[in-house]
């Protein structure tokens, strides 16, 4: 598609279910990257992918949270036993080069909220 | 990650000035930066980028610039339109790393018809 495409676009969850967040990068992007934005507050880093291999998960908040991009496009993020400190909004971003120097294009985000 | 208030400070401008949102950065060894533009309920949208070698950059309608004693940087928009009216954050990047981004607090832009 022409931009990177993120699935569902509101997603409603009970406390201590499990959830998976879907991202399409724009195809043939080589870097996708993981943001979490909570309510009136910037995108906060969780993890980053080059093609399949995931290089940094410094940012990911706790072992319930778990990110893969298996065959190096498509990518989900899993959040298990879901809390309601996880309610943000869930950015994925793409860029074709390994660099992302010109900055890359972010989807328009899964908004989770946990009740 | 980055501290963050719950409430974005607002600039309010009238439709044709021109409008100045600031930025502080935190990392003193950030060697790139980047403006976004969110609109609600979108991702942001990238609407210029400054290296750190540089200490100002043009676009149509919009300036950064940089000012690295300070670890202060601008963005100023010629002739605000209403379409401008968004979330502008700055965003800094370690190139040496993976190039992740660290997002600066958010200002929520109002232009005034």
């Amino acid at each position: 598609g022409a931009g990177v495409s993120q699935s569902p676009r509101y997603k409603v969850a009970k406390r201590g279910q499990d959830v998976a967040l879907r991202c399409d990068p724009i195809s043939g992007h080589v870097s996708l990257f993981w943001y979490q934005q909570a309510l009136g507050q910037g995108p906060e880093f969780l993890t980053y992918f080059q093609n399949e291999a995931q290089l940094d998960k410094s940012g990911l908040p706790s072992d319930r949270f778990f990110a893969e991009r298996p065959e190096g496009s498509v990518s989900t993020l899993k959040i298990q036993r879901t809390q309601q400190e996880d309610s943000a909004v869930y950015l994925c971003a793409s860029s074709r080069k390994i660099d992302s120097l010109y900055g890359y294009t972010f989807g328009s985000g899964t908004r989770l909220t946990v009740v | 990650g980055e501290s963050v208030g719950l409430h974005l400070p607002t600039l309010s401008v009238q439709e044709g000035d021109n409008s100045i949102i600031n930025c502080a950065y935190s990392n003193s060894a950030s060697d790139y930066f980047i403006w976004y533009k969110q609109e609600s309920g979108k991702g942001p949208q990238f609407i210029i980028d400054i290296r750190s070698n540089m200490d100002k950059r043009q676009g149509q309608r919009v300036t950064v610039l940089l000012n690295k004693t300070v670890k202060h940087l601008s963005l100023q928009i010629a002739a605000t339109q209403p379409g401008d009216s968004a979330v502008y954050f700055c965003a800094e990047i370690l190139t040496s790393g993976t190039y992740k981004y660290i997002f600066g607090t958010g200002t929520r832009l109002k232009v005034l018809a």
